[in-house]
């Protein structure tokens, strides 16, 4: 049972390039997330999803387009990357209601020069 | 809208020492509160949960009771190890709605 995983671990972007972060689940969750963790900043929400075929803005969803075409996959996209991109991805999914617990996976640093 | 504050880091201490890491929050109705961790290098995981007013979360050694009357979630664990060095994250969620995560407070432990 690999839970989340994320591909790829780490990559480097030159401004201005695009790359799309992968994320996948097999715990049969209906929500998926994605986070950014910067120093100092905790956790920011970016996108989410709720169920195949559906997603909804986070707190910081500027720049960055996301699709759930597969109930167990969630990508996230960067179409022109930037420095302020710069950061850690962090995936997760759980199943629905305030309870319940979500799941992370291993995190993708991406850095942009 | 909802908001969680811990308290700064790093905290250090030696190992066998008593632990508290405060968390308070800020919801406009009952949420859910939750203590993740984060060890060098990884993911989160859910460390202790409580979903209701005077609950008591608990795991490895770690508790954390949901205090309504001073919208409180204490992180505390009355002998840290070197090994539970890592980052502590309070975080609430209120009915379908996304996780909200507190900054995150760093535990180094010394042997």
């Amino acid at each position: 049972n690999a839970g989340v995983t994320q591909t790829p671990k780490f990559r480097v972007l030159k401004t201005g390039q695009s790359m799309t972060l992968l994320c996948a689940q097999d715990m049969n969750h209906e929500y998926m997330y994605w986070y950014r963790q910067d120093p100092g900043m905790g956790l920011r929400l970016i996108h989410y999803s709720v169920g195949e075929g559906t997603t909804a803005k986070g707190e910081v969803p500027d720049g960055y387009n996301v699709s759930r075409l597969k109930k167990q996959n969630f990508l996230l996209g960067l179409e022109s990357a930037a420095p302020s991109q710069t950061s850690v991805y962090f995936c997760a999914s759980s199943t629905g209601g305030a309870t319940k617990t979500q799941y992370f996976g291993p995190g993708t640093r991406l850095l942009v020069l | 809208g909802d908001s969680v504050t811990q308290m700064e880091g790093p905290v250090t201490l030696s190992e066998e020492a008593f632990l508290t890491i405060n968390c308070t929050y800020t919801a406009t109705g009952y949420p859910s509160l939750f203590w993740y961790v984060q060890y060098p290098g990884e993911g989160l995981q859910l460390l202790l949960k409580a979903t209701k007013a005077d609950d008591k979360g608990s795991n490895k050694g770690f508790e954390a009771t949901y205090r309504k009357e001073t919208t409180s979630f204490h992180l505390e664990k009355g002998s840290v190890q070197v090994s539970d060095s890592a980052v502590y994250f309070c975080a609430l969620r209120e009915g379908y709605s996304t996780l909200t995560f507190g900054k995150g407070t760093m535990l180094l432990v010394s042997p």
